[in-house]
């Protein structure tokens, strides 16, 4: 199948500061991103949706200041959590579709940020 | 709007016994049903999908058979094994913009 690749895989930082997570598709172009966001227990929650070359859709009571998401080519998208508090630590995960997938996606390995 | 209904864990087997996690959905339209797995500490992967009534989708010895008139995507496996533990999550899309609705997950636990 296609790969996702997802970096970091983990991140510290100390609050305030900003962290970037990129995710690519290494073997496809990914016309449409996804990102998650995954709290302990509980399943994914779908943070916003991009598509190449323009701005990402962000889903209710995401703030897209916050969540800074650019999807500059078809095989790079980032998430940026911008001044970020301990509340934000959470599991991210990306996934990536392309037009030939038809409708499956394919999911980065994640990034466990923790925030101190 | 579509929306995925899986069995709340955790689920405890031995090593050995058969496993059935049901998942139910409502879709409007014909949706294409996946089931991911997540290992410990792990993304997630896609363990298998169907996109049409009546398919069954099958992989590592699990199986989930489309069942469009009962609206379910029951994810079975004969004799589990303690690797098989980790999370499932059973989902679908309706293949408009590749946007997948989950289920809530299930945690399986094997032990030996």
């Amino acid at each position: 199948g296609a790969v996702v690749s997802q970096h970091p895989s983990r991140v510290i930082c100390k609050s305030g500061t900003s962290v970037k997570i990129e995710c690519r598709s290494l073997d496809f172009q990914a016309t449409t991103m996804f990102w998650y966001r995954q709290f302990p227990k509980q399943s994914l929650m779908l943070m916003a949706t991009s598509n190449e070359g323009s701005k990402a859709t962000y889903e209710q009571g995401v703030e897209k200041d916050k969540f800074l998401i650019n999807h500059a080519s078809l095989t790079l998208s980032t998430l940026t959590v911008t001044s970020a508090h301990p509340e934000d630590s959470s599991f991210y995960i990306c996934s990536a579709s392309g037009q030939i997938m038809n409708t499956e996606a394919f999911f980065g390995q994640g990034t466990r940020l923790t925030v101190v | 709007g579509d929306s995925v209904t899986q069995m709340e864990g955790p689920v405890t087997l031995s090593e050995e016994a058969f496993l059935t996690i049901n998942c139910t959905y409502t879709a409007t339209g014909y949706p294409s049903l996946f089931w991911y797995v997540q290992y410990p500490g792990e993304g997630l992967q896609l363990l298998l999908k169907a996109t049409k009534a009546d398919d069954k989708g099958s992989n590592k010895g699990f199986e989930a058979t489309y069942r469009k008139e009962t609206t379910s995507f029951h994810l079975e496996k004969g004799s589990v094994q303690v690797s098989d533990s980790a999370v499932y999550f059973c989902a679908l899309s309706d293949g408009s913009n590749y946007q997948l609705i989950w289920g809530a997950g299930t945690k399986l636990i094997i032990k030996p």
